[in-house]
């Protein structure tokens, strides 16, 4: 079974720090990572996504890197604000053609002004 | 440009009726998908529309779930005989086309509450 484990499940992060939440997978046949952001009532909302052939990719605030030998992404927020205080999710798709997404559990992340 | 809108946004029902919950992708997009948002499973696929193309059901979690796509646009998930276990929040998603490296744009979702 396909599985994606997210870490840690909550965060709490003074405003100007730094947060990151950790994701592993236990399947090679994964082609595109990326991470969701949701608020309370919406749907969630894409962040930042990766290729596996890419080490790292920044986006403002927001950088991933991703180890494919390890099999581990992770997410981090630069200069956490109170206003990405959030929950998060990492996914991954699978090699093939409908490009279903695998989440992780979810990150609450709580920035402290 | 507008989003995908999903309808009803609450919808609260008697165990056993059936219910129909309904997505509008943004336009354009030619992939659409519906998943499920609950505290004990967190997100889960349900099934996926490309095209003209045969769907993917794999992960309807009984028979008692089932989905349409009506002209290549909106769709309709339905849940019969609805269950307790059933309560969650259905979001639909859309891109532009189906496979791994298309962005996927989610509505707001339809919270289903079965009483």
């Amino acid at each position: 079974q396909q599985q994606v484990k997210q870490s840690p499940q909550s965060l709490i992060v003074q405003k100007g720090g730094i947060s990151i939440i950790n994701c592993a997978y236990e399947n090679t046949a994964f082609d595109y990572f990326p991470w969701y952001q949701q608020f309370p009532g919406k749907g969630p909302a894409l962040l930042i996504a990766i290729r596996p052939d890419v080490s790292e990719k920044k986006e403002g605030r927001f950088t991933i890197s991703f180890n494919k030998s390890a099999k581990q992404f992770s997410l981090h927020i630069m200069d956490s604000q109170p206003g990405d205080s959030a929950t998060y999710f990492c996914a991954a798709v699978p090699s093939g053609n409908t490009g279903k997404l695998i989440f992780g559990q979810g990150t609450t992340l709580q920035v402290k002004p | 440009g507008a989003g995908v809108s999903q309808s009803p946004s609450n919808k609260v029902t008697e165990k056993g009726k059936d219910v129909e919950l309904r997505c509008d992708p943004i336009s354009g997009h030619t992939a659409l998908y519906w998943y499920r948002q609950s505290l004990g499973q967190g997100l889960e696929f349900l099934i996926y529309f490309q095209g003209n193309s045969a769907p993917d059901k794999s992960g309807l979690p009984s028979d008692r779930f089932s989905a349409e796509r009506t002209g290549g646009s909106v769709s309709t998930l339905t849940i019969q005989r609805t269950q307790q276990e059933d309560s969650a929040v259905y979001l639909c998603a859309s891109s532009r086309g189906g496979g791994p490296l298309r962005d996927q744009y989610f509505g707001p979702g339809t919270r289903l509450t079965v009483t």
